[in-house]
């Protein structure tokens, strides 16, 4: 299984809104509802942000929105803030019933 | 709140096998409604999936890594382990036990960090 493909990074500046993508196969994104989203700050483990291509855990401010449109994923984040920068990774489950993450977003604020 | 703490051994040599232990505290790998995975991140790069248990005891593998791998629960501990043969650099990068449903996770352990070298 290969790894999803996302942009290595972002940008963008505080208020604005960014869009991460996540693109697969017709055998992983495309193939359930099953995308999830995970944010990683420096020296700590993802923290889950997203599932189900876009159902936000409690806790996770609306700011963080996720779609999906055949084999492509993305998360949105609306009203950037210096708190969002990090690292974002998508995974999907795939039709193996295995779990295949993206290479990971390094998203910056600027 | 589940926590989850990885714990096993810094420095493995090359060609040895890296044993990792998740001791679960605040729920129960017994628990039918979830799976409990191992997932890895070498330096700077990405997340890559190693495999998962499930209270059944049943597993499923990476591919990649599945000749080389077996995740096996202890529920008299409320652990779950990850063994991988035949170690090399390649496999140099901090370790996360996890615990989810089949396909993502919503609780992470702090990860360790396993080192081969000689």
């Amino acid at each position: 299984q290969s790894a999803l493909t996302q942009p290595a990074s972002v940008s963008g500046s505080p208020g604005q809104s960014i869009t991460i993508s996540c693109t697969g196969t017709s055998s992983d994104v495309g193939a359930y509802n099953y995308v999830s989203w995970y944010q990683q700050h420096p020296g700590k483990a993802p923290k889950l942000i997203m599932y189900d291509v876009s159902n936000r855990p409690s806790g996770v401010s609306d700011r963080f929105s996720g779609s999906q449109s055949g084999n492509t994923a993305s998360l949105t984040i609306s009203g950037l803030q210096t708190e969002d920068e990090g690292d974002y990774y998508c995974s999907s489950f795939t039709s193996s019933r295995h779990v295949v993450f993206g290479g990971g977003t390094n998203l910056t604020v600027l | 709140q589940v926590q989850l703490q990885e714990s096993g051994p810094g420095l493995v040599k090359p060609s040895q096998t890296l044993s990792l232990t998740c001791t679960v505290s605040g729920g129960s790998i017994s628990s039918a409604s979830y799976f409990w995975s191992w997932i890895r991140q070498p330096a700077g790069k990405g997340l890559e999936w190693i495999g998962r248990i499930h209270s059944t005891g049943s597993t499923s593998y990476n591919p990649s890594l599945k000749s080389r791998v077996t995740i096996s629960g202890d529920t008299s501990k409320n652990q779950f382990s990850l063994k991988m043969n035949s170690v090399t650099a390649e496999d140099t990068a901090m370790y996360y036990c996890a615990r989810g449903v089949v396909y993502y996770y919503a609780n992470w352990g702090q990860g360790t960090l396993v080192t081969v070298s000689s």
